[in-house]
This record gives structure tokens, sequence and C-alpha cells, in this order.
């Protein structure tokens, strides 16, 4: 069974400038999240979606970042304009649904550097 | 609010020797879920355990054991006879599902160095 795909699996940026992310969750799983890990710490979660629709996006910083799922599969993340604390790993991972807290499958992160 | 300490930090030892990595949580909640996740240097989470607070039974799986207390609302992993291969940051994590979502809110993270 395929893992959750992410890419790129680096980028570079100038301050100000847009980023996107991507992200396809393993076939069959009806929730996706997206995590930001700032070097040194846990994850923290940005948003989640359950099927095309958001469950929780609390802690996104609505200013710059966005986010979607087209279909209730692929998602994006989006920032815009990027500023230098976002710079860390952004980690892709869905469960089969979000009722009885199922374990999560992470992705292998997109790097983010910003300059 | 939820809330995962782990207040080791980095913690070496040599290949075989016993390492236990401890968490302690906090929640409102009666009805949660703990788990721990390994992320070796390649960056991918790997999901090791899950338990729910309704099951206080020690796991052992293989080598691993995890003790689960909620009377001191820790969480703690033990490795026994420990790999150099098993060298990475182990982290902590909770879910409250009664919220209606199941988001992890994980600690910082310990990072285990096995030499050998």
């Amino acid at each position: 069974e395929a893992g959750v795909a992410q890419s790129p699996r680096y980028k570079i940026i100038e301050k100000r400038q847009s980023v996107a992310f991507w992200c396809n969750p393993i076939s069959g799983h009806a929730t996706l999240y997206w995590y930001q890990q700032i070097l040194g710490q846990g994850p923290k979660l940005l948003i989640q979606f359950q099927n095309n629709g958001v469950v929780d996006d609390s802690q996104l910083p609505k200013d710059r970042f966005s986010a979607e799922r087209l279909k209730g599969v692929d998602s994006t993340l989006k920032i815009q304009p990027a500023k230098l604390e976002d710079s860390a790993v952004y980690l892709c991972a869905s469960s089969l649904s979000v009722q009885g807290a199922y374990e999560q499958y992470f992705g292998p992160g997109t790097r983010l550097t910003v300059t | 609010a939820q809330k995962v300490t782990q207040a080791q930090t980095e913690i070496s030892v040599v290949e075989k020797e016993d390492v236990t990595l401890d968490c302690v949580y906090e929640t409102r909640d009666t009805t949660y879920y703990l788990f721990w996740y390994k992320q070796p240097p390649s960056g991918e989470l790997v999901f090791l355990i899950r338990r729910n607070s309704f099951d206080e039974q020690n796991e052992i799986s293989g080598r691993y054991s995890w003790n689960f207390q909620k009377s001191t609302s820790s969480f703690n992993f033990t490795i026994t006879a420990s790999q150099v291969v098993e060298s990475a940051v182990y982290f902590c994590a909770l879910s409250e599902v009664p919220h209606g979502n199941s988001k992890l809110t994980f600690g910082k993270g310990i990072t285990l160095s096995v030499r050998p």
C-alpha cells in the first residue's frame, strides 16, 4: 500500500514570496492533516480536513496560509507571503476517520527555508 | 487545554543498554488517546503505539514496552537492549477525541542516540 506522498521535498524561497505544497493521502483515508514542525519542536496542527470539509483550522494563520482539499483526496497548502518564521518542515498526514482517533500516517514532509 | 511534556531532551546510551523515555500529559477529558511516534533522520514520523484512556494494561511488543499510569498521567516508553538503528527523535502525543476532532498534540520530542 502506498504511503502519504508529498512534494516538493525541499523548497527555498525569499521572504514575501509565495509557495505551495502538495499532499496525496493514503487511498481511502477520509481525514487529512497539515502539521508545521519547527526545528527542535514537535509538530503543530495547522488544519484538519474530513473529506473535503474543514474540521479544525484554529491554528492556521489565515492572513497568509490557505489550504484546500479538492474532491476529498489531494490537498494543497499555500503560504503567501512567506515570512522568515515560516521556515519549518510541513508534514501531511492521513487517517481512516476522525472518529476513534485512528493512528495518523505521515508523509516525508516538505522542508521550507525562507531567506 | 491539553499538553504533553517530555522533560528529557536528549538521551545517549550504549548499544544493548535499556532506556526509558518519559511522557507526562495533561487533559480535562476522561476519554483520550495516547501515542508514541518515532522520527528517524529521514524525517518521516513512524507510528509506534496507540493507547486509549480506558486501557491501563501495559503493552509489550518485542523489545518495546509501554507503561501507562493514569494516577500520574504518564505514558512511558522503554526500549530493552537498544540498537544503533533506533537512534531517532521520539514523540509522545495526545488526542482528545470528544472534542469532535482527532488532532494530535505532540511533546517536544526526545533525541535518543544509541552508540555502538
